[in-house]
């Protein structure tokens, strides 16, 4: 199982960016998968999650109504689209791979290495 | 609002001695508890999940108790790559993780 999460970059407030996460090793579009974020000496943060076959999606209070996440299970990749970027958005944001899908009680059993967003003018 | 409180913040080892991390929940979480190993830079590692469930490749010296609103991290004898930081991690009532703790070499 792996996954590689990429597309972290500087960027100034009010703007956008995408991550993608490319997967592989397991059957992509029977699995639930999450975004969680890390900010400068903070702890972890759940973003978001979508299950898998991209019918439900699922955000933090924090970036509701300006983060989408989404997935195309054809290339195996998640995505996450983030618009009206603050500067509490800098962090490291990390891929995870949930422990199964549609499940209530959901653990985290891969994780990629993170991509680092910045939000600076 | 859940909140998760780990302790110590720092715990100070000697190679091949037991650690013994503490994770608090503010309300129970029932066994939905997961512990993490992370290395700054490195992908997170899933260690225990279940409260006490070691995952795939996750050596015996790790083990995991505890139930509702308690739970402990043990790991017997550490090792070199043992040096890192615990976050443990709710997922009964969404999502929330420990601040962490940073297991030093002595």
């Amino acid at each position: 199982v792996q996954v590689l999460d990429s597309g972290g970059d500087l960027v100034r407030p009010g703007g956008s960016l995408r991550l993608s996460c490319a997967a592989s090793g397991f059957t992509f579009n029977t699995y639930t998968m999450s975004w969680v974020r890390q900010a400068p000496g903070k702890g972890l943060e759940w973003v978001s999650a979508i299950y898998g076959n991209g019918g439900s999606t699922f955000y933090a209070d924090s970036v509701k109504g300006r983060f989408t996440i989404s997935r195309d299970n054809s290339k195996n990749t998640l995505y996450l689209q983030m618009n009206s970027l603050r500067a509490d958005d800098t962090a490291v944001y990390y891929c995870v791979k949930e422990s199964s899908d549609y499940n209530p009680y959901p653990y985290f059993d891969s994780w990629g290495q993170g991509t680092l967003v910045t939000v600076s003018s | 609002e859940m909140v998760m409180t780990q302790s110590p913040a720092t715990l100070s080892v000697s190679p091949g001695e037991r650690a013994t991390l503490s994770c608090r929940a503010s309300q129970s979480v029932s066994s939905n508890l997961a512990w993490y190993h992370h290395k700054p830079g490195q992908a997170p590692r899933l260690l225990i999940y279940g409260a006490s469930t070691r995952a795939t490749g996750i050596p015996a010296r790790f083990s995991g108790s505890g139930s509702g609103t308690e739970f402990t991290l043990t790991i017997s004898s550490l090792q070199s790559e043992d040096f890192a930081i615990y976050y443990c991690h709710q997922y009964n009532h969404g999502h929330t993780f420990g601040q962490g703790t940073k297991v030093e070499i002595k």
